[in-house]
């Protein structure tokens, strides 16, 4: 079965500082892979996502992520932080067919602090 | 892409009651999906909703407890019934826009549903 581990539950940065949330996912073939961003109040937005070809992601907001087979990971990444991306986000994993259904984490709570 | 409308979008009820939700989107989906986020846990997937046909549900949620409407292909409804505080989470539907590519979910804002 799918599974995805977020092993950080909540993660504190300071504004300007760079970021790295960690995802770890199981899979039995090549998988489609997302990271989705949850506002509080709001419904969850996509980031990125990894479907196939190059393994370094970018998405909106200036995120991105890079996808290691050998590792099963799937990190998300920004070089400075803003105020802003304090939010909880969610990493996801799904099978290359319409009908498969995803699977999250746990999500990791991102606190940014002046 | 879509734009997805759920009311209400929080509400407190009492133990033993029902209520339901109701997800609006802009366009034509073939499939809707009902997930519930419990506090502090991941997303969940309670059933998927095609038109015409009956919901699809996920292990350990059944139709007595978590009916669920498709009248037309932009429009679902999902009733939590005989609510208990155990059933204190956000509902979220989420659907799948064409040309977005497999797999690829869109969400709305979720509502937040507190059992007393």
């Amino acid at each position: 079965a799918q599974s995805v581990t977020q092993p950080d539950i909540h993660i504190t940065v300071s504004e300007g500082a760079s970021l790295e949330l960690r995802c770890n996912y199981s899979y039995g073939a090549t998988p489609y892979l997302f990271w989705y961003v949850q506002s509080p109040g709001q419904g969850l937005q996509l980031l990125l996502k990894y479907f196939s070809g190059d393994t370094l992601v970018q998405g909106i907001k200036g995120f991105e992520a890079e996808f290691k087979r050998s590792q099963s990971s799937f990190n998300l990444r920004k070089p400075s932080v803003h105020w802003s991306d304090a939010a909880e986000y969610f990493c996801a994993v799904g099978g290359r067919f319409g009908n498969e259904k995803l699977t999250f984490g746990t999500g990791t709570r991102l606190t940014i602090i002046p | 892409s879509a734009v997805i409308s759920q009311k209400p979008s929080r509400d407190i009820c009492q133990r033993g009651t029902s209520l339901t939700i109701q997800c609006q989107v802009d366009s034509q989906v073939t499939m809707m999906f009902w997930y519930r986020q419990q506090p502090g846990q991941s997303l969940t997937l309670i059933a998927t909703a095609n038109q015409g046909s009956e919901a699809t549900y996920e292990s350990g949620f059944v139709i007595d407890k978590f009916p669920i409407s498709r009248p037309n292909l932009t429009f679902s409804t999902l009733t939590v019934s005989n609510m208990s505080p155990e059933d204190s989470s956000i509902y979220l539907c989420s659907v799948r826009i064409p040309g977005t590519g497999a797999n690829v979910l869109t969400f709305g804002a979720g509502s937040r549903l507190t059992v007393l």
